[in-house]
């Protein structure tokens, strides 16, 4: 079955400090692979997306950055934090005409 | 606009009774699925139910049942005989195209003992 392997599950970090955020799948090949981020009590925002190696799309212009250095691995990082860049980050991958399958998230503070 | 609308921001529903959330969303394109996840305080985010836009009957996986309204562009959720259990958000999502997944803003539900 597909999984998705996100760590840490919480983390607090200083502002200016830089993030590394990373998940792996497995059980799928060449999945699509999405960052979210959700604010308390809120809906999914769509961060970044990847429909393969090295191709990251971004949905919204911030102080985030993706990568995929390979097929089964999906990197959020950001060089300085922000106090903003609080919340609970999902990893989430797709394979073709399934459903998304989720990490258990991580929960940021930046404080 | 809003392509997928969840109408109901919370809901408090007595135990054993069933639950209807509300879900209708706005495409263009013939070929879409809808999805609905359940999100307990932990954060994960569990797959219910999926229904693909040319699927001629309503999806079922257990309790959970997709009243799919293709004319009226709805995909309701409804759990028959709630459970304390199934207090959590629920979100209903869209497939639009290989790779857009557009989501609803959830639906807190609290079930009362």
């Amino acid at each position: 079955s597909q999984t998705i392997h996100q760590w840490p599950a919480t983390l607090v970090q200083p502002v200016g400090s830089p993030l590394s955020l990373e998940c792996t799948v497995e059980g799928t090949s060449n999945p699509n692979l999405y960052w979210y981020r959700q604010a308390a009590g809120r809906g999914l925002q769509l961060l970044f997306y990847s429909v393969g190696i090295g191709q990251i799309s971004s949905e919204v212009p911030q102080n985030l950055s993706a990568s995929r250095p390979q097929d089964r691995q999906f990197i959020l990082s950001s060089k300085k934090l922000l106090l903003s860049d609080s919340g609970f980050y999902l990893c989430a991958g797709q394979g073709e005409n399934t459903e998304a399958f989720f990490g258990q998230g991580t929960r940021l503070t930046v404080v | 606009a809003q392509k997928i609308t969840q109408t109901q921001p919370g809901m408090f529903v007595q135990e054993k009774e069933a639950v209807t959330l509300d879900c209708t969303y706005d495409t263009s394109d013939p070929s879409y699925g809808l999805f609905w996840y359940k999100q307990p305080s932990s954060g994960e985010m569990i797959f219910l139910i999926y229904q693909g836009s040319y699927d001629q009957q309503n999806a079922t996986e257990g309790r959970y049942s997709l009243n799919f309204q293709k004319a009226r562009k709805s995909a309701n959720l409804v759990i028959s005989a709630s459970q304390l259990g199934d207090s959590a958000m629920y979100f209903c999502a869209m497939r639009e195209g290989p790779y857009q997944l557009i989501w609803g803003a959830g639906t807190k539900l609290i079930i009362k003992p």
